[in-house]
């Protein structure tokens, strides 16, 4: 079955940026959509097919997917994006979700 | 704004079946342009897919899960329904449905989700 690779954890300063990466074999082939989930939250979609995001998600957040790796990039980031972020694409017919990373805005 | 709203036991024996029901308001279940999904969170832990079903009653299912799990329609009550059979308490966890858009197989917008617990 197939597998999507997250960081643990990844750590930015306010204002800075974020980068959490999404690991699969050749993932740059597949579509791949992100998630945010806040605390006792269900998820909202932040970014799907790889670069495109939903009304009302700020400009701050995009995607890229090339090769193995696909990257959700938090810009300028406020005590407000500190969440657990998901990765997912679709594969032989079988909805697939990454590990998840939890961002710390210090 | 389309919501979604999920109900069911809070609590289920180990054996039985776990039921839960996905009501969709301020919009239609009978859209040929979308998938209807359930998916699950244990505590503490990340996002599993269970499977998806079309206002036709046609649906995908997880491999892993697909021996225990039903996923049906009623349209006319705007509803969509999990049946998991024989659960343990791996199954613990909270269950989400959420709309499935079938040309990319996103999920938006979600439910708020609703915890199940196995227990005797």
């Amino acid at each position: 079955s197939y597998e999507l690779t997250q960081p643990l954890s990844v750590s930015v300063a306010l204002g800075q940026t974020a980068r959490i990466t999404c690991g699969g074999d050749n993932i740059g082939d597949k579509n791949v959509h992100w998630y945010q989930q806040k605390p006792g939250q269900a998820p909202v979609l932040v970014i799907y097919r790889d670069i495109n995001r939903p009304s009302g998600i700020p400009e701050r957040f995009s995607g890229s997917n090339s090769g193995n790796t696909a990257t959700l990039t938090v810009s300028r980031a406020q005590a407000g994006d500190e969440a657990d972020y998901y990765c997912q694409v679709w594969d032989s017919s079988t909805g697939v979700f990454g590990t998840g990373t939890k961002v710390t805005v210090l | 704004q389309l919501l979604l709203q999920e109900s069911g036991p809070g609590v289920v024996k180990p054996s039985e079946t776990l039921s839960l029901i996905c009501t969709v308001s301020g919009g239609s279940i009978y859209d040929i342009n979308y998938y209807w999904g359930w998916i699950r969170q244990p505590p503490g832990k990340g996002l599993e897919w269970i499977g998806s079903v079309y206002y036709t009653g046609g649906t995908y299912y997880n491999p892993s899960l697909k021996s225990r799990i039903t996923i049906s329609v009623d349209t006319s009550k705007n509803q969509f329904f999990l049946s998991l059979t024989s659960v343990t308490a791996a199954d613990t966890a909270v269950y989400y449905c959420a709309r499935d858009e079938p040309t990319g197989n996103w999920f938006d917008p979600w439910g708020q989700g609703t915890l199940v617990t196995v227990s005797s």
